[in-house]
């Protein structure tokens, strides 16, 4: 059965430094979102993207992340500059259409952690 | 803004038994979707269920059912039969229905332990 893929699984990186976290979203899906996880806390919605562009973000979403879908199968969340407290989860989904009923299909995540 | 909210950070049950995991949302909308995810430990989440809100049936898949109650704004899954393999983190989630925002809003989730 398809699924979404994401690499690295963990992620280890400095205050200040870039990292890019990458996501192969299902084949013939066209939406892409980035959904984050700090520990013990809910699971926030990112950004969504169609088309090659984004189409929503939340607040959290600043000047310090960017999306890209550089190919036709990998997604990408650069972070330009991390902080502390970008340490998480982050969850790439995927779907076939915007219809709100389709089920986003969720990649198994990626852990930041910033030290 | 809408909100999920899940309750009880943990449950637990017996095998076989039954369970039901609480979720209560916010919203001003009338149309609308709602998710029961499940992610297991170093998994990905998978949709375990899904509710229209214009449907007052509820939604059932196998051993897993909802109990929704639109006016109360209120969203339960219960899980009958329970299996070893059901023990995982449980997510509610809400999206709001055609034409409007494509982002799912999540719960803090339910940690279910299912005991042997």
């Amino acid at each position: 059965e398809p699924e979404v893929t994401q690499t690295p699984s963990h992620q280890v990186t400095q205050m200040g430094q870039e990292v890019i976290l990458r996501c192969v979203p299902i084949s013939n899906h066209l939406y892409f979102y980035w959904y984050r996880q700090i520990l013990g806390q809910k699971v926030e919605f990112l950004v969504s993207f169609y088309n090659n562009e984004i189409s929503e973000k939340s607040e959290i979403f600043d000047d310090q992340f960017s999306v890209e879908r550089p190919d036709g199968s990998n997604f990408t969340l650069k972070i330009r500059s991390t902080k502390l407290e970008d340490s998480a989860m982050y969850f790439c989904a995927s779907t076939e259409s915007e219809n709100s009923y389709n089920e986003q299909f969720f990649g198994p995540g990626t852990r930041l952690t910033v030290l | 803004a809408q909100t999920v909210t899940q309750s009880q950070p943990e449950m637990s049950v017996q095998e076989a038994e039954t369970v039901t995991l609480s979720c209560t949302y916010d919203t001003s909308e009338s149309d609308y979707y709602l998710f029961w995810y499940k992610q297991p430990p170093s998994r990905q989440m998978i949709l375990v269920i899904r509710q229209e809100a214009y449907k007052q049936q509820n939604a059932t898949e196998n051993r897993f059912s909802v109990n929704f109650q639109k006016a109360a704004k209120s969203f339960s899954l219960k899980i009958s039969d329970s299996q070893l393999g059901d023990a995982a983190m449980y997510f509610c989630a809400y999206r709001i229905s055609q034409g409007g925002s494509e982002k799912l809003v999540f719960g803090k989730g339910t940690k279910l332990t299912v005991n042997p």
